[in-house]
């Protein structure tokens, strides 16, 4: 059964701390996965997409990284802001041109604290 | 180019009553996606439509229901309302050939009591 685990579940940090955000998946074929950032109460925002021949992609403070062979991402986000406060999901795709193949984690919610 | 509008943004229904959903993507876009959201459960596919015809389903019950109109506008409904029905309901449009790029919604907020 496809599955992406994302760790932690919840997070709290100091506005201008760095943080890391996990996402392991057991999706198979592998066709990209994405990050995206969820402010409450409003849709997901696309942050990083990467294909399986790229290791990182930046967007800004948020850098993706990926590692095919094991199955693992990480979402970096450096010099955290207030505004950075949000559920972060990583979402793997087995197949291009399909929504319902999609998998889905539970996200990481990110507090960034003064 | 106007974002994917979901209307309306909050709803508060009691158990039994009937719901109206409606998405309108953003302009050119065919492909319309549904999802459930609700805490600790992440997202939870409903359904997929391109060009009025529903291409995928995920695993809920028949109460839950949509179609979608030739201007690619589309709507969902979920009949018989029960209390684990509250959710954020996201919509998600898709450019064609590319229906795994998810551009969202806002969302609908639905409380049953």
């Amino acid at each position: 059964k496809n599955q992406v685990e994302q760790s932690p579940q919840s997070l709290i940090i100091l506005e201008g701390k760095n943080c890391t955000l996990q996402c392991n998946y057991t999706v198979s074929p592998f066709s990209n996965l994405r990050w995206y950032k969820q402010d409450t109460g409003r849709g997901p925002v696309s942050l990083t997409i990467m294909t399986f021949s790229e290791n990182t992609k930046s967007n800004g403070r948020y850098t993706a990284t990926l590692d095919a062979d094991t199955k693992q991402s990480s979402l970096h986000i450096t010099a955290s802001q207030l505004s950075d406060s949000a559920s972060y999901i990583c979402v793997v795709s087995p197949l291009a041109g399909t929504a319902s193949k999609l998998t889905f984690g539970t996200g990481t919610r990110l507090q960034v604290t003064l | 180019k106007a974002g994917v509008t979901q209307t309306p943004r909050y709803l508060i229904k009691t158990r039994g009553q009937q719901v109206t959903l409606s998405c309108s993507p953003i302009s050119g876009h065919r492909s319309v996606s549904w999802y459930q959201q609700t805490p600790g459960q992440g997202l939870q596919f409903l359904f997929e439509y391109f060009s009025e015809t529903q291409r995928n389903k995920g695993n809920f019950p028949g109460r839950f229901s949509g179609r979608q109109f030739s201007n690619s506008r589309s709507e969902m409904n979920v009949s018989t309302l029960e209390l684990g029905d509250s959710a954020l309901y996201l919509c998600a449009s898709s450019p064609s050939g590319q229906e795994e790029t998810q551009y969202f919604g806002p969302g609908t907020r639905l409380l049953v009591l």
